[in-house]
């Protein structure tokens, strides 16, 4: 597709479950953001993929987060364990390897997660 | 460690009004700032950026302003119409990568 797509859109998951997002990132966008937006809450950064470079995992809130980029393309977010906190929605985002950083950031629509 | 901050958290206005939202920044050593709009149950879209050595954007109706000395950066929307109401969040970069570092937001709602 033409944007970036996150699947699947919604997900409700029991207490203690692990759960994984997807995000397909626009095609030849070398760079890849996982954000998490909490109900009334700001965007907080997760972590940031960059071609081959070592993944930029500082916002990371506990081990029980991970992720991984494959082939350099499609992207799982796996959060292991989930809690009730982990509630909110994953917003992934791609821009290519421009210079200087600017208007080539997109984002996706989000995965909504739901811990029940 | 760069935090953003934004006031107000919401805002409700006529239709036709000029508005201006704040954005506060504590690490003035930015690469650029850059304002999103987010309707609701959507992404976000990029409205304007700013890059550390200009002082102001315009799109439309649309002009940021960026005071890096001060830490602060405006979102002035002009002539305000229902079709605005949306979520606004700021975001800053400290090098140049695109991690951004994101504001709470403002609940914007512009009423007929």
């Amino acid at each position: 597709g033409a944007g970036v797509s996150q699947s699947p859109s919604n997900k409700v998951t029991e207490k203690g479950k692990d759960v994984e997002l997807r995000c397909d990132p626009i095609s030849g966008h070398t760079a890849l953001y996982w954000y998490r937006q909490s109900l009334g809450q700001g965007l907080e950064f997760l972590i940031y993929f960059q071609g081959n470079s070592a993944p930029d995992k500082s916002g990371l809130p506990s081990d029980r987060f991970s992720a991984e980029r494959t082939g350099g393309s499609v992207s799982t977010l796996t959060i292991q364990r989930t809690q009730q906190e982990d509630s909110a929605v994953y917003l992934c985002a791609s821009s290519p390897l421009v210079y200087p950083p600017g208007n080539t950031i997109y984002f996706g629509e989000g995965s909504w997660l739901t811990v029940v | 460690k760069q935090e953003v901050t934004q006031i107000p958290a919401a805002l409700s206005v006529p239709e036709g009004e000029n508005l201006v939202l704040n954005c506060s920044f504590t690490d003035s050593a930015i690469y650029n700032l850059q304002w999103f709009r987010q309707d609701p149950g959507k992404g976000l879209t990029s409205l304007l950026l700013i890059q550390s050595s200009q002082r102001e954007q315009t799109s439309g109706r649309l002009n940021a302003s960026l005071d890096k000395s001060s830490g602060r950066s405006t979102l002035y929307i002009a002539a305000s119409q229902p079709g605005d109401s949306a979520t606004y969040l700021c975001a800053a970069r400290t090098d140049n990568t695109d991690k951004l570092i994101f504001g709470t937001g403002t609940r914007l709602q512009v009423f007929p």
